[in-house]
């Protein structure tokens, strides 16, 4: 089982918005809707941010935000703040024997 | 509030052995799907292991499948992690996380233990 496919990193300055892409295949991302996004900062455990492709857990600020297209899903992050600085992963359920499956992260960087 | 916490990472020699731990409190462990996820320095995430609530389904990472073994004791709330056959590459802050019944994300995170694996 590979892992899913992210940029490694991404920048973009307070106030605006970016896009981070998870690709993977049929047999995951693509097959259900089952993709979780975490944000890691240095020294931290991960922090679930997004559930089954789009929803968010309670106390997640709106400003983030999630959806998928075939085998890509991908994760928005709007108005961007200097506390988003981050790694983020995402995660897929798979049909492969060990269920699950992550993304490579990707370092968000706030300019 | 919802704990976890590992513990028994250490410095181990190549083809060794180690037995990680996970105590879980502030939530009701028995009805909760446990996992083991890995993170080599610098690097990114890795999925381990999983376990359902009742121990009845196990799945591995292919990586540590044949060498890991993932138990659960739900009388002392802890999750386990029997280690064998340990490589360089398997040195890693190994965290322990919880899901609920077929919700396939990871809701809460320990902090992690380290274990380190070098002559």
């Amino acid at each position: 089982q590979s892992a899913l496919t992210q940029p490694a990193s991404v920048s973009g300055s307070p106030g605006q918005s970016i896009t981070i892409s998870c690709t993977g295949t049929s047999s995951d991302v693509g097959g259900y809707n089952s993709v979780s996004w975490y944000q890691q900062h240095p020294g931290k455990a991960p922090k679930l941010m997004i559930y089954d492709v789009s929803n968010r857990p309670s106390g997640v600020s709106n400003r983030f935000s999630g959806s998928k297209s075939g085998n890509t899903a991908s994760l928005t992050i709007s108005g961007l703040q200097a506390e988003d600085e981050a790694d983020y992963y995402c995660s897929s359920y798979t049909s492969s024997s060990t269920l699950y499956v992550f993304g490579t992260g990707t370092k968000v960087t706030v300019l | 509030d919802v704990q976890l916490v590992e513990s028994g990472g250490a410095l181990v020699q190549p083809g060794g052995s180690l037995r990680l731990s996970c105590f879980a409190s502030g939530f009701m462990f028995s009805t909760y799907a446990m996992h083991w996820v890995r993170q080599a320095p610098g690097k990114g995430l890795e999925y381990v292991s999983a376990i359902s609530s009742n121990g009845a389904s196990i799945y591995y990472g292919n990586s540590v499948k044949d060498r890991f073994t993932i138990s659960r004791d739900n009388s002392k709330n802890t999750l386990y992690l029997q280690m064998g056959g340990l490589r360089a590459d398997d040195t890693a802050l190994y965290y322990c996380a919880r899901s609920f019944g077929y919700n396939y994300w990871f809701d809460s995170w320990g902090q992690g233990t380290l274990v380190t694996v070098s002559s």
